[in-house]
């Protein structure tokens, strides 16, 4: 079956450090993959996108590669900030109509 | 303004009773989704809907029933609520149709959270 991995629960870094997420999955062969953010107490927001064509997407202070053959994406925030601690879920199409399977999100906490 | 939102934001309720979650975009988009999240879990999706009077089961359906009348509204019924559905419920929606918005991302809205004792 499907299945999609984050790599910890939780992760703390040190503010101005590169924060690097993964997300792993198995059993798929998705033509995109998505990135949220969630806050606590508040719904999943959209990040950034990146298509199976693409090895690497930036967005400000936000990098995003795909390596389909390891079936991983990599999530890295420069420059963090403890503004940027939340929770970040990956996500992959599944079905037939527009569904998305989410992983199970890093907590991340970014230190001053 | 503009946007998805979702009621009440919470709501303790028994065992037994049944129990509606509210959910409204003035997008017009045409998708739109409930999903659970539990700790351990994630994000579930429990029903979908590609337009009005269209609705089709997700991952976890048991339990829950869906409708929706008209585009922007989409509740979540629970008929029978069970302590397992405790739970924080999300309302989803996309303007994923064909061709260049199949990958449209999902909007989401803060969410219900639901304890039933």
């Amino acid at each position: 079956s499907q299945k999609i991995e984050q790599n910890s629960e939780a992760l703390n870094i040190q503010e101005g450090k590169t924060a690097t997420l993964t997300c792993n999955y198995t059993n798929y062969s998705p033509a995109y993959l998505q990135w949220y953010r969630q806050d606590p107490g508040r719904g999943p927001v959209f990040l950034l996108l990146i298509r199976e064509n693409e090895k690497e997407k930036r967005k400000e202070r936000l990098k995003v590669t795909f390596d389909t053959t390891l079936k991983q994406s990599l999530f890295h925030i420069t420059a963090s900030q403890p503004a940027d601690s939340a929770t970040y879920l990956c996500a992959l199409p599944s079905g037939s109509a527009r569904q998305l399977t989410f992983g199970s999100g890093t907590q991340l906490t970014v230190l001053p | 303004d503009a946007g998805i939102t979702q009621s009440p934001r919470y709501k303790i309720t028994e065992t037994g009773r049944q129990v509606t979650l509210m959910c409204h975009q003035t997008w017009s988009h045409s998708y739109m989704f409930w999903y659970r999240q539990d700790l351990g879990h994630g994000l579930r999706l429990i029903y979908y809907s590609a337009a009005a009077d269209i609705t089709d089961k997700g991952e976890v359906p048991d339990g829950y029933v869906v409708s929706r009348s008209k585009t922007e509204n989409f509740p979540l019924t629970l008929e029978s609520a069970t302590r397992s559905q405790t739970s924080v419920y999300f309302c989803a929606s996309s303007d994923a149709r064909q061709g260049a918005n199949l990958r449209q991302p999902q909007h989401f809205g803060d969410g219900t959270r639901l304890s039933i004792l």
